[in-house]
């Protein structure tokens, strides 16, 4: 079964700066996705980024972007610039890249939960 | 405009009641998804449809029970054998073919309060 882990539970910076989100994950699978979703105070889930593994180039979505170390199964989002709009709970996802395709499960972290101060 | 529409946003009952939550969505994908959300921890997978009459359950599917008779529509009922109703219920959908990932988009959630 696949664990996805996030080891802050809450992270505080103040407006502009750069902030590192956390995210490890276990699989021992070799092809599979990698999701980052916010949820604002509203509670809507929002696709931030994603990554295929496959893929070694680190996704990047503006100011967001991840390092994504597939041999140390670890998947961190950094946003840039950051904005009092990016307060939010943030999570990270793992989706299996199964054959033949279909429906399948995201698996996720317990959040992080983020604030930006003025 | 495309998207997934729970209702009610909030939804009240007493213990031992059924209560089912509606999920809709036109944004024509094949499959939907119910998953539950508690303090502190993410999200959890209750139920999942690929297609039409056809539905599987996910890690806690115990206490719940789904139907899936259109392609848009996917109501999750939660029973009384729920020990622990009280939750915020997210329902998603996506396509499951073509080139992946198969990106899941979230509907806004319904807040279940069971007392």
């Amino acid at each position: 079964a696949q664990t996805v882990t996030q080891s802050q539970p809450e992270m505080s910076v103040q407006e502009a700066e750069t902030v590192t989100l956390s995210c490890t994950y276990d699989t021992s699978e070799s092809n599979y996705y990698l999701f980052w979703y916010k949820q604002p105070p509203s509670r809507q889930m929002i696709l931030v980024i994603r990554q295929e593994a496959y893929k070694q180039q680190n996704a990047t979505e503006n100011r967001f972007s991840v390092n994504f170390q597939k041999a140390a199964k670890s998947f961190s989002l950094k946003i840039s610039d950051s904005q009092l709009g990016d307060t939010a709970m943030y999570f990270c996802a793992f989706m299996k890249h199964v054959i033949p395709e279909g429906a399948q499960k995201l698996v996720f972290g317990q959040g992080t939960r983020l604030t930006i101060n003025p | 405009d495309g998207g997934i529409t729970q209702s009610p946003k909030y939804l009240f009952r007493k213990e031992g009641q059924n209560v089912t939550l509606s999920c809709e969505q036109n944004l024509n994908h094949d499959a939907m998804y119910w998953y539950r959300q508690d303090p502190g921890q993410g999200l959890r997978l209750i139920y999942y449809s690929q297609i039409v009459n056809d539905f599987q359950k996910g890690d806690i599917a115990e206490g719940y029970s789904v139907s899936r008779e259109k392609k848009e529509s996917f109501p999750l009922t939660v029973t009384s054998a729920q020990k622990n109703p009280t939750a915020f219920y997210l329902c998603a959908s996506s396509i499951v073919s073509g080139r992946g990932p198969y990106e899941q988009y979230f509907g806004p959630g319904t807040r279940l309060t069971v007392t």
